[in-house]
């Protein structure tokens, strides 16, 4: 299966900063999927991103807060711009592309304390 | 995809089997389920899936009913390292443009 190596894996930040999250995968794939965890939260979809296209966005979630990159099938990037203590999260990639019908594979995660 | 229904929190004994239900009574004829795990500051991990037959792998087993509006997930001899948010989902396999949705899971403890 695909192996994500996804940076940083935690970070603090003041408010009204930006982070920027970088997800590289061993393998190329077609669809990644950035998710977000809040504290003791299940996981929920921000959005998909296909290499050549804009992004697609989940309902609550907008381009202007959480820009997307997605420059080649082996790399992605989330930004969380403008950061509020609300914006405290992990944030996930995810790819598809394992085979065998296995479903997704998820990076570790990213820590953002915002204060 | 359909909606799924699991226990809140569930607790077992080191090194007894850990029984974890899922409801998915609205299932359709083509939807997998699948299960996943996610130990605490981990990204979510993949167990299992399976569409009607029960299913064995390394980690666990995946008993699934026949009418497919239940199943279970058993993890046959659970160790300290077990203890994770097990999430139960289903959705059709190998569609690649779809996520996966993530209810609220299980909470798995297993105890000394």
């Amino acid at each position: 299966s695909a192996v994500i190596s996804q940076k940083p894996s935690r970070d603090i930040c003041q408010r009204g900063t930006s982070l920027t999250i970088q997800c590289q995968v061993d393998s190329q794939v077609t669809m990644m999927f950035w998710y977000r965890q809040q504290p003791g939260q299940s996981l929920t979809l921000i959005a998909t991103a296909n290499q050549g296209s804009e992004a697609t966005y989940e309902s609550g979630f907008v381009i202007d807060k959480f820009p997307i990159s997605r420059p080649n099938l082996t790399f992605s990037t989330l930004t969380v711009s403008n950061l509020s203590p609300e914006d405290s999260s992990i944030y996930l990639c995810s790819v598809d592309g394992t085979g065998l019908g296995r479903g997704y594979t998820f990076g570790s995660g990213t820590r953002l304390t915002v204060v | 995809d359909a909606k799924t229904t699991q226990p809140t929190s569930m607790d077992c004994a080191e090194g007894r089997a850990a029984n974890l239900p899922c409801n998915h009574s609205t299932i359709s004829g083509n939807e997998y389920v699948y299960w996943y795990r996610q130990i605490h500051s981990q990204g979510p991990q993949y167990i299992i899936h399976g569409l009607k037959n029960n299913e064995t792998n390394e980690m666990a087993s995946l008993i699934i009913t026949e009418d497919r509006k239940s199943s279970t997930l058993i993890l046959p001899h659970a160790t300290l390292r077990d203890t994770a948010v097990y999430y139960c989902i289903v959705r059709v396999a190998n569609n690649y443009g779809q996520n996966f949705v993530f209810g609220p899971g299980t909470r798995l403890s297993v105890l000394p």
